[in-house]
């Protein structure tokens, strides 16, 4: 049972660099979301995308691009990275439009920006 | 405006003693539901109890409970007999009425809660 797959688990940037984080679920849900992670914060909305094919912003949208490639997959791209991009992104996704639909998560990527 | 507040950075406990973590929230919806996750070390996140606004009996899931009040805007979470497993992050989030449509759940600061043996 895999879930919420996300790729890669860690990685190290330079002030500059450009990456893009995987993310996929094997769940057949609608909608998926970006978080981070940051200490003191909780976890703040970057994107979300409602359903195949449609991406909204979230709290904290600003250096980063989404891709909904397909119904399972979910991507975060970064264009240009910043050290105060270090962070611990989750990926979720849920399904259904009620109020007491459950959001799955993935592992967890620990980015850092140096 | 802070839509979900947890005030409690970190709480410690004694094993198999009760714990209470407080969570309060901001919303003009009438129609919302509540939620708390757990987190360990291990940094997974866990779904542990739901709320919805217009439940008239307070959330329970085995050891878990959520003390509801309504009109205080108070969410907390209760943990009966603690364990030493029980040591993690614990969040509170939130999800309004009129954002169901696009699931956005919306997430505290959290609390980080030790158990002692």
């Amino acid at each position: 049972n895999a879930g919420v797959t996300q790729t890669p688990k860690f990685q190290v940037l330079k002030t500059g660099q450009s990456m893009t984080l995987q993310c996929a679920q094997d769940m057949n849900h609608n909608s998926m979301y970006w978080y981070r992670q940051d200490p003191g914060m909780g976890l703040r909305l970057i994107y979300y995308s409602a359903s195949e094919g449609t991406t909204d912003k979230g709290e904290v949208p600003n250096g980063y691009n989404v891709s909904r490639l397909n119904k399972r997959e979910f991507s975060l791209r970064l264009e240009s990275a910043a050290p105060s991009q270090t962070s611990v992104y989750f990926c979720a996704s849920s399904e259904g439009t009620g109020l007491a639909t459950e959001a799955f998560f993935g592992q967890g990527t620990r980015l850092t920006v140096v | 405006a802070q839509k979900i507040t947890q005030t409690q950075p970190g709480m410690f406990v004694q094993e198999k003693e009760a714990v209470t973590l407080d969570c309060t929230y901001d919303t003009s919806d009438q129609s919302y539901g509540l939620f708390w996750y757990k987190q360990p070390s291990s940094g997974e996140m866990i779904f542990l109890i739901y709320q919805g606004s217009y439940d008239e009996q307070n959330a329970t899931e085995g050891r878990y409970s959520l003390n509801f009040q309504k009109a205080r805007k108070s969410a907390n979470l209760v943990i009966s007999a603690s364990q030493l497993g029980d040591s993690a992050m614990y969040f509170c989030a939130m999800r309004e009425g009129r954002f169901a449509g696009y699931n956005k759940l919306i997430f505290g600061a959290g609390t980080r809660l030790a158990v002692h043996p």
